[in-house]
């Protein structure tokens, strides 16, 4: 079956720095692959979405990047803020394009300012 | 914001007890679901609905049962709790896209069987 890991519990980074968060996957390549953003005690946001075929997708100070060789994707968040302190999840669909999500652990991600 | 809404957000009963969870979204999205999520972990899918009276059962077996009578409401049922039912539990609906569902989720329901 699909597993996802993200690589680490938690990441503690200084306001202004580059964050960078790596998910990986076992398995097929899944159609796509997201990434969501959930503070305590909330339901996740959705922030990112990145097909298979392509290799990067930006919004804002987000950058996601997919890469099916190595079954890994790595979500960037650029001159952080401690606003941006919270865990981000990696979800893959299964499938096919119309399949459920499956969820990563996440990542609590710590901005000291 | 999403428009999907989950009562009640916090809900103590003691054991034997039935309960529901009521979800509702105003977007109109055909596709429904539920997850169960325990602090520190990961969000496992035990229910999902295509549309009106559609349901499906998700990766992790779950004593709850829902139902969808309406495309805006999609409550879950325990018809005895115990307290291995103690969780977060999700609401969640999206567009059926060929280009990929994203999800909307609410706020959760935390339920604590005593």
């Amino acid at each position: 079956s699909q597993k996802i890991e993200q690589n680490s519990e938690a990441l503690n980074i200084q306001e202004g720095k580059t964050a960078t968060l790596t998910c990986n996957y076992t398995n097929y390549s899944p159609a796509y692959l997201q990434w969501y953003r959930q503070d305590p005690g909330r339901g996740p946001v959705f922030l990112l979405l990145i097909r298979e075929n392509e290799k990067e997708k930006r919004k804002e100070r987000l950058k996601v990047t997919f890469d099916t060789t190595l079954k890994q994707s790595l979500f960037h968040i650029t001159a952080s803020q401690p606003a941006d302190s919270a865990t981000y999840l990696c979800a893959l669909a299964y499938g096919g394009s119309q399949g459920n999500l499956i969820f990563g652990k996440g990542t609590k991600l710590s901005v000291k300012p | 914001e999403a428009d999907i809404y989950q009562t009640p957000r916090y809900l103590v009963i003691g054991t034997g007890k039935k309960i529901t969870l009521e979800c509702s979204q105003t977007m109109g999205h055909d596709k429904m679901y539920w997850y169960q999520q325990d602090p520190g972990m990961e969000l496992h899918l035990i229910h999902y609905s295509y549309g009106v009276n559609s349901t499906e059962k998700g990766d992790l077996s779950s004593e709850s049962t829902v139902s969808r009578i309406r495309t805006e409401h999609f409550p879950l049922t325990l018809e005895s709790a115990r307290p291995s039912h103690t969780s977060q539990y999700l609401c969640a609906s999206s567009e059926m896209r060929v280009s990929g569902n994203t999800i909307y989720f609410g706020e959760g329901s935390w339920l604590t069987v005593v």
